[in-house]
């Protein structure tokens, strides 16, 4: 069964840090993976989907990367900004195709 | 947004009453998927569909059926609800298997 793991489980930075946020994952046998947002009381935003067969993808001051070798991604976040504070999580979908989510890292930017 | 509504957003009900929550689509995505939010355990799978009338189990499907009788609805039913069952219940959808997934704003359940 696949694991994922997201840490750190929070995180606070002053605002203009460039950031981390790490996804891991017990099984490399994957399809995609997936970056979303999610703001208080509210759903889920697909921020960034990397295919197994890239290594990273970019949207704005967001970078994904995808080593599936160490069972890793992580989500880099450029000039963080308070309007970025938010639970960001990673889904994978592997064999069955289906996504498995982590937990979340809950990031404050604060100004 | 991608097209997905929710009904109800929140709904409280009585333990042991049946609820049905709906959701529907207008990108006439062939995958559609219900996921429950709680705290400390972050999102679970309960049921997925991958065509009208073509429903698998998640992950904690106990306690809980699904119909697809239409492309664009996915409908989930808690039989018998229970105080375990209070939760934030989010439908997803997906052009196919392992493409992008996009996701509804949510059903809050409370059961009393």
């Amino acid at each position: 069964k696949q694991e994922v793991t997201q840490i750190p489980a929070a995180l606070s930075v002053p605002e203009g840090e460039n950031l981390v946020l790490n996804c891991s994952f017990t099984d490399s046998a994957i399809y995609n993976l997936q970056w979303f947002r999610q703001d208080p009381g509210k759903g889920l935003t697909s921020l960034l989907l990397i295919q197994s067969s890239q290594r990273e993808q970019t949207s704005g001051r967001l970078n994904a990367s995808l080593d599936k070798s160490s069972g890793r991604s992580t989500l880099y976040i450029a000039a963080s900004q308070p309007g970025d504070s938010a639970t960001y999580l990673c889904a994978l979908s592997g064999g069955s195709y289906i996504p498995t989510f982590g937990r979340g890292t809950s990031l404050i930017v604060h100004p | 947004d991608a097209g997905i509504t929710q009904s109800p957003r929140h709904k409280v009900t009585e333990t042991g009453t049946p609820v049905t929550l709906r959701c529907h689509q207008t990108e006439n995505h062939r995958y559609m998927y219900w996921y429950r939010q709680d705290p400390g355990h972050g999102l679970r799978l309960i049921h997925y569909s991958y065509g009208v009338k073509d429903t698998d189990k998640g992950e904690v499907s106990d306690g809980y059926s699904v119909s697809r009788s239409k492309t664009e609805d996915f409908l989930l039913t808690l039989e018998s609800a229970t105080s375990s069952q209070t939760s934030v219940y989010f439908c997803a959808i997906s052009p196919d298997s392992g493409t992008e997934a996009f996701f509804g704003q949510g059903t809050r359940l409370t059961v009393v």
